[in-house]
């Protein structure tokens, strides 16, 4: 069966950098777009970024563009979200999300990992 | 960007009853549009996406109708299980966005 499991969270200091891994399995990864989605303690949803199959196009929520960096590996089936001079409104939970359309991308989520928590404070 | 606009925010309806949530599009999106089901501390779970096809696995009883800009996902006969925040969400061009959420409770 598909799964997604987040790691890399926790606290870190505002300015600082922190690295989220998503390990994927149960389904042929190279095919799928996959996603980062956040929410923020007691928030709502929010699309962070997309990398498609193959590496080959990246799209980003406007709040994260230039400081948070989405890549994957497909011979070790995992994707990866780089986030750079994070701050307090970075705080939430992050998951990871499988795009439905094989070899290409719907723009939806039929699988999510359980999440993991990225705190930024001092 | 588009804005998604969700109503009620909040509902609160009794085992057996109907519900409907309405979601709102700031520009028109055809018929992509996802509708999630999200328990506290839990993941979404997809219900519907291209606006009316049930996932797999999601019972009968949600329904989702609507293009263009106007959606309604529609939760028959109730359940204690339904109690959840349900969001909508579109596909239609980059940023995604989400609405902000309808909280159900069940009486």
């Amino acid at each position: 069966q598909v799964q997604l499991g987040e790691s890399g969270g926790g606290v870190v200091q505002p300015g600082r950098s922190l690295r989220l891994s998503c390990a994927a399995s149960g389904f042929i990864f190279n095919t799928y777009a996959m996603h980062w989605v956040r929410q923020a303690p007691g928030k709502g949803l929010e699309w962070v970024a997309m990398i498609a199959y193959d590496g080959s196009n990246k799209y980003y929520a406007e709040s994260v563009r230039g400081r948070f960096t989405i890549s994957r590996d497909n011979s070790k089936n995992t994707v990866d979200l780089q986030m750079n001079s994070l701050s307090a409104e970075d705080t939430a939970v992050y998951f990871c999300a499988r795009d439905p359309n094989a070899s290409g991308w719907y723009g939806s989520f039929d699988y999510w990992g359980q999440g993991m928590l990225v705190t930024v404070s001092s | 960007d588009i804005r998604m606009t969700q109503s009620p925010s909040s509902v609160s309806a009794s085992v057996g009853d109907r519900v409907t949530i309405t979601c709102r599009a700031s520009q028109g999106i055809s018929r992509w549009l996802a509708w999630y089901q999200q328990e506290p501390g839990k993941a979404p779970k997809v219900l519907i996406y291209a606006a009316s096809t049930l996932q797999s696995g999601v019972p009968s009883r949600f329904s989702g109708t609507g293009s263009g800009t106007d959606f309604t996902l529609t939760i028959n006969n109730l359940q204690p299980e339904d109690s959840a925040t349900y969001y909508c969400q579109q596909a239609n061009s980059f940023p995604i966005t989400f609405g902000q959420g309808t909280r159900l409770e069940i009486k």
